[in-house]
């Protein structure tokens, strides 16, 4: 089974602290994104990685950056936590960029910025 | 974007089946239609895809109409498992998901 792991499921920061949000996959998948979701936003897209040091801009980039150093891990970066960053955020990783490719996600990390 | 609509919430008994509509009508040729559903507390998991022909896995069937513009997702017998939100996709380059329908079943 495909595993797609988060570092937290729950984290509490400070306004303008830097953030580290950590994923991890276990299937050596070329793709990984990051996302946050949001109530009556549905999910939106951050970031996207297709290879190692690879990264493309989503659809809501702005106040947020991404590492890619190994093929497993993606980290997202929050600069300077605001507190409209407060979210839920959610990795996931594929195999290909097909539009048949099936997306698999990790359990999601709540951040909540004070 | 590709663009879908799905009701915001449907209700289900328990072990009867439950049909999930989603209407595409900007589809495109070569657009996949993907359903993934997203339990409480959890990541989105896959549910099935399908291209032009109706699909069946251990989750679910897929039917899609023959002019493409439209499926529906059925689950052939509801369980409380099977509360979640629902959410149809086309996958145009990247996966947009949309807000979903929020499935209820009832005991």
């Amino acid at each position: 089974d495909v595993k797609v792991t988060q570092s937290s499921r729950y984290l509490v920061k400070r306004t303008g602290e830097k953030v580290f949000l950590e994923c991890v996959q276990d299937m050596d998948h070329e793709n990984m994104f990051w996302y946050r979701q949001d109530p009556g936003l549905g999910l939106r897209l951050i970031y996207f990685s297709y290879d190692v040091k690879m990264k493309e801009k989503g659809d809501i980039p702005e106040g947020y950056s991404v590492s890619r150093e190994k093929k497993e891990r993606f980290s997202l970066i929050l600069e300077s936590a605001s507190t409209n960053q407060t979210s839920m955020y959610l990795c996931a990783s594929s195999l290909g960029t097909d539009t048949f490719d099936t997306q698999y996600f990790g359990p999601g990390t709540r951040l909540t910025v004070l | 974007d590709a663009k879908t609509t799905q009701p915001n919430s449907m209700e289900s008994n328990e072990e009867e089946p439950v049909h999930l509509p989603c209407n595409h009508s900007t589809i495109s040729g070569t657009d996949y239609i993907h359903w993934y559903r997203q339990l409480p507390s959890q990541g989105p998991e896959y549910v099935i895809h399908g291209l032009t022909s109706n699909v069946n896995n251990r989750m679910a069937s897929l039917a899609i109409a023959e002019d493409r513009k439209s499926s529906t997702l059925i689950l052939h017998r509801a369980t409380l498992r099977d509360a979640a939100v629902y959410y149809c996709i086309l996958r145009d380059g990247q996966f947009y998901f949309g807000t979903g329908t929020s499935l209820t079943v009832i005991p």
